[in-house]
């Protein structure tokens, strides 16, 4: 009930296209929805997080789909460039807890 | 306003010997996380600490591994007798309670256990 599920666990994506990357989870108490982007050698940064009370969060190029009911969420890289290569992270927390993180997807974009 | 900080950066040690990883959190920040990353895997929470308080240590192993967050000072995550296994990146993540969940992360020690 702890586990965030992400996938896939790789993706290679075009320069100007859409990169898609899906998590779900299970515990009903989870209210936070962070995502995370690393680079190699460096420690994990908030790209972007969202609460259940909204379906959809945009900054920028990023964007959160996030669906209740289905206990699902989703990030959304348009224009992808090759500087988003990084391995990207989801993740869920209930208020003031610990993050509980999915396995990572590592995104690679092609020049 | 500088960020989350940790030190060393790359700590060898040789198994047996004991490992002191240290965490200052971001100015203003009273609530310390420490997690472990192993190599092409997800953070693995291991403990939550406020103040001279441990809030849940649910992620720490059981034995050789423990943590502090004194009055002064920073956060200390300590690994005893290490062996092969704890060769990991450590990170420390840190967080207001004005800013929710919102946790901010250092740059992680680098174990590695010969």
């Amino acid at each position: 009930q702890q586990q965030v599920k992400q996938s896939p666990q790789s993706l290679i994506v075009q320069k100007g296209g859409i990169s898609i990357i899906n998590c779900a989870y299970e515990n009903t108490a989870f209210d936070y929805f962070p995502w995370y982007q690393q680079f190699p050698g460096k420690g994990p940064a908030l790209l972007i997080a969202i609460r259940p009370d909204v379906s959809e969060k945009k900054e920028g190029r990023f964007t959160i789909s996030f669906n209740k009911s289905a206990k699902q969420f989703s990030l959304h890289i348009m224009d992808s460039q090759p500087g988003d290569s990084a391995t990207y992270f989801c993740a869920a927390s209930p208020l003031d807890d610990k993050i509980i993180f999915g396995k990572g997807t590592r995104l690679h974009i092609l020049p | 306003n500088a960020g989350v900080m940790q030190n060393p950066r790359h700590l060898v040690r040789r198994r047996g010997q004991e490992a002191r990883l240290r965490c200052s959190p971001m100015k203003g920040h009273s609530h310390v996380y420490w997690y472990r990353q192993l190599p092409e895997e997800g953070l693995k929470f291991m403990v939550y600490l406020q103040k001279e308080n441990i809030i849940d240590e649910s992620g720490m192993p059981k034995e050789r591994f423990s943590a502090e967050f004194p009055k002064e000072g920073p956060s200390i995550l300590r690994i005893q007798q290490v062996v092969r296994g704890d060769s990991a990146a450590y990170f420390c993540a840190s967080s207001s309670l004005s800013r929710g969940n919102e946790q901010f992360f250092g740059p992680g020690t680098r174990l590695t256990v010969l």
